[in-house]
């Protein structure tokens, strides 16, 4: 199983600020199957990002994923007061796996 | 629009079984597999599992094989999960999120409402 771990565990920043969220993969991940969610307090997930630098339906281009292999970035290049959630990286590889997740949290 | 409706709460005694329905509407119920995904209060997601609505193939995370069941009724396209053997550790939120598979990328998209499911003796 490949196992993702997401750092820092929580990030403490003012709006208008840049955001960069990092997932590690213990082993290699298709970037095709790297997605990363977010969810707000009392909501289900929603999804942001998929082969690891698309930006899903009607997001906001403020946010961006990039990365390949083991490493990961979500950027959220200037916070807006909704942006301030839990954000999740998975992986559709070998299994499929959520990283522990990163809360973005105003400073 | 694309819904996922899951059935409400439950409270369930240790031991017992519960059974969590998701009913879509919007798409074509077998173009699509559905996962199952949980979250313990104050925790991050777990995934549990994956069925495909034609021919009902299923796969479970191995954490959760011989006390989950998935299944799903074409007739009114509604895929429900069954946990059996219920201990307070599987106190959780659970959803439904369909498997948006395009151009050879996958992801969950939408994601049901979630239930709350809550083991209590």
């Amino acid at each position: 199983e490949i196992v993702l771990t997401q750092s820092p565990g929580t990030l403490s920043l003012s709006p208008g600020e840049r955001a960069t969220l990092s997932c590690r993969a213990s082993q290699s991940v298709s970037s095709r199957y790297l997605a990363w969610y977010q969810q707000k307090p009392g909501q289900a997930p929603r999804v942001l990002i998929y082969g690891a630098s698309n930006r899903a339906t009607g997001i906001p281009d403020r946010f961006s994923g990039s990365g390949s292999g083991t490493d990961f970035t979500l950027t959220i290049s200037r916070l807006e007061p909704e942006d301030f959630a839990v954000y999740y990286c998975q992986q559709f590889g070998s299994s499929l796996t959520f990283g522990g997740g990163t809360k973005v949290e105003i400073k | 629009q694309v819904q996922l409706v899951q059935s409400g709460a439950e409270v369930k005694k240790p031991g017992a079984s519960v059974k969590v329905s998701c009913k879509t509407s919007g798409y074509t119920f077998i173009s699509y597999n559905m996962h199952w995904v949980r979250q313990a209060p104050g925790q991050g997601l777990e995934w549990m599992g994956i069925i495909n609505p034609v021919g009902g193939i299923i796969t479970y995370a191995q954490r959760f094989q011989g006390r989950v069941t998935m299944t799903r009724d074409t007739s009114t396209s509604t895929v429900y999960m069954e946990l059996s053997s219920l201990t307070s550790e599987d106190t959780a939120v659970y959803y439904c999120a369909r498997d948006k598979k395009e151009w050879d990328y996958n992801w969950f998209d939408p994601w049901g409402q979630g239930t709350l499911v809550t083991v209590s003796s």
